[in-house]
């Protein structure tokens, strides 16, 4: 299966750009990364997701290394409502379509 | 994206009760949904994969027999917690796996459990 590696924490000042990194060096195929985010007490909220190119929508960027096997999430502008833990989610594995969740990084906002 | 729903949003039962929680796909179809559970300041566990018309497959340590999955229809999941002990407490969220969009699941708010 396809394992990831993020940062356990991380903190931003507000209005700041904010890179998350995560390394996926075991994937493989051509499955999708995907990236949530988690509210305190909230289910995880879908932010982006990409397979080879840099893919950009109202909420973040993901920039996906050419070799596939890290990715970064870009929030260009953070603000206290973005903090949360962020999910890097590796590839469906098997085909199986199950989301394996590892710790996620935390981000911390700071006014 | 899709909008997941999930009732009750909270639940307070005594040891020994069952609880039911609804999963419910409020703009797609799924034949595929998934439960997870969550405890304090840990990250999600997936518990269940529910089939819409067959039965779902359960991730190695959770019991069939005490978190009992139907998937009646494909819109809704449910999860029952049988015989509930506070060991149990914890908060269960849903995801939707929407079909002939195999891309991406959306996630429900979440149910927050408390067993006494």
């Amino acid at each position: 299966d396809a394992k990831t590696t993020q940062p356990n924490s991380m903190e931003s000042n507000e209005e700041e750009p904010v890179h998350l990194p995560c390394n996926h060096s075991t994937i493989s195929g051509t499955d999708y990364i995907h990236w949530y985010r988690q509210l305190p007490s909230q289910g995880p909220e879908y932010v982006i997701h990409g397979l080879t190119s840099n893919v950009n929508n109202r909420m973040a960027s993901l920039a996906i290394a050419e070799d596939r096997k890290s990715s970064t999430l870009i929030l260009h502008r953070a603000t206290l409502r973005d903090a949360a833990v962020y999910y890097c989610i590796p590839p469906l594995t098997s085909g199986t379509y199950k989301y394996i969740f590892g710790t996620g990084t935390r981000l911390k906002v700071l006014a | 994206g899709a909008v997941v729903s999930q009732h009750p949003s909270r639940v307070i039962c005594k040891s020994g009760t069952s609880v039911k929680i609804e999963c419910r796909s409020l703009d797609f179809q799924a034949t595929t949904m998934f439960w997870y559970r969550q405890f304090p300041k840990q990250s999600l566990m997936l518990m269940a994969t529910s089939n819409e018309g067959s039965k779902a497959t359960y991730e190695q340590g959770v019991e069939k027999d005490k978190f009992l999955i139907n998937h009646a229809s494909l819109t809704l999941s449910t999860l029952t917690v049988t015989s509930a002990h506070p060991e149990d407490s914890s908060f269960y969220i849903c995801s939707v796996y929407p079909t002939g969009v195999r891309e991406t699941q959306y996630f429900g708010p979440g149910t927050r459990l408390l067993v006494l």
